[in-house]
């Protein structure tokens, strides 16, 4: 299994444009999640998906639109950049039920600039 | 408002040193405690605790959640300069789908 992986590795922005950022899960994980971390804090929720067709907003959803058409597959996308989202992305996954906690796996991240 | 806090943010020893990190929080229907190393990349998962005084261990690591006071510590002994990295607090609580709130980590770094 490859785990959770995550593209690109690395991208610098323009102030205004878009991107997608992709993450991909290939243990059959029911529940996908996308984070932010800024330099020197914690990780912050963005949104969260708990099946495909089903997504719901975390912490800091602003600025932040994502969809879920397949278990596997949760994009993030990035509409109209601004230097506020300048960020590490990790996306993560579990297999949760609503009444127990499992580990959360996450992928190796995506550094974003915004200039 | 569901609040993780963990101390100190940021801690220096020497190889061989034990190690004490804290981690208090204040949430409400509280389900699970985690913790998590990160060292250059993503966070790897090292402990989940949802007992009050049942440590849990692992080598040289080892971690136990006081539900009363609302804190949990992780410990690590004899340390190594491969401990070097920051540890990830999150918390989990009842509310349906698992939402993690997560501390700011306390940055680790052991000296040799």
């Amino acid at each position: 299994n490859a785990g959770v992986t995550q593209t690109p590795k690395f991208r610098i922005l323009k102030i205004g444009q878009s991107m997608t950022l992709q993450c991909t899960q290939d243990m059959n994980h029911n529940y996908m999640y996308w984070y932010r971390q800024d330099p020197g804090m914690g990780l912050k929720l963005i949104y969260y998906s708990v099946g495909a067709g089903i997504t719901d907003k975390g912490e800091v959803p602003n600025g932040y639109n994502v969809s879920r058409s397949t278990t596997e597959d949760f994009p993030l996308r990035l509409e109209l950049a601004a230097p506020s989202q300048t960020s590490v992305y990790f996306c993560a996954s579990t297999l949760s039920g609503a009444r127990s906690s499992y580990e959360q796996y996450f992928g190796p991240g995506t550094r974003l600039t915004v200039t | 408002e569901d609040k993780v806090v963990q101390s100190p943010l940021s801690l220096v020893v020497h190889e061989g040193d034990t190690v004490t990190l804290n981690c208090s929080y204040e949430v409400t229907n509280f389900r699970s405690l985690l913790w998590y190393k990160q060292e250059k990349k993503a966070p790897t998962f090292l402990f989940m605790l949802t007992s009050s005084g049942i440590e849990k261990k692992s080598g040289r690591l080892s971690s136990i959640l006081d539900k009363k006071e609302l804190f949990s510590i992780l410990n690590i002994t004899a340390t190594q300069t491969g401990d070097s990295a920051i540890y990830l607090c999150a918390v989990d609580f009842i509310q349906g789908a698992q939402k993690l709130v997560f501390g700011q980590g306390t940055r680790l770094t052991i000296n040799p």
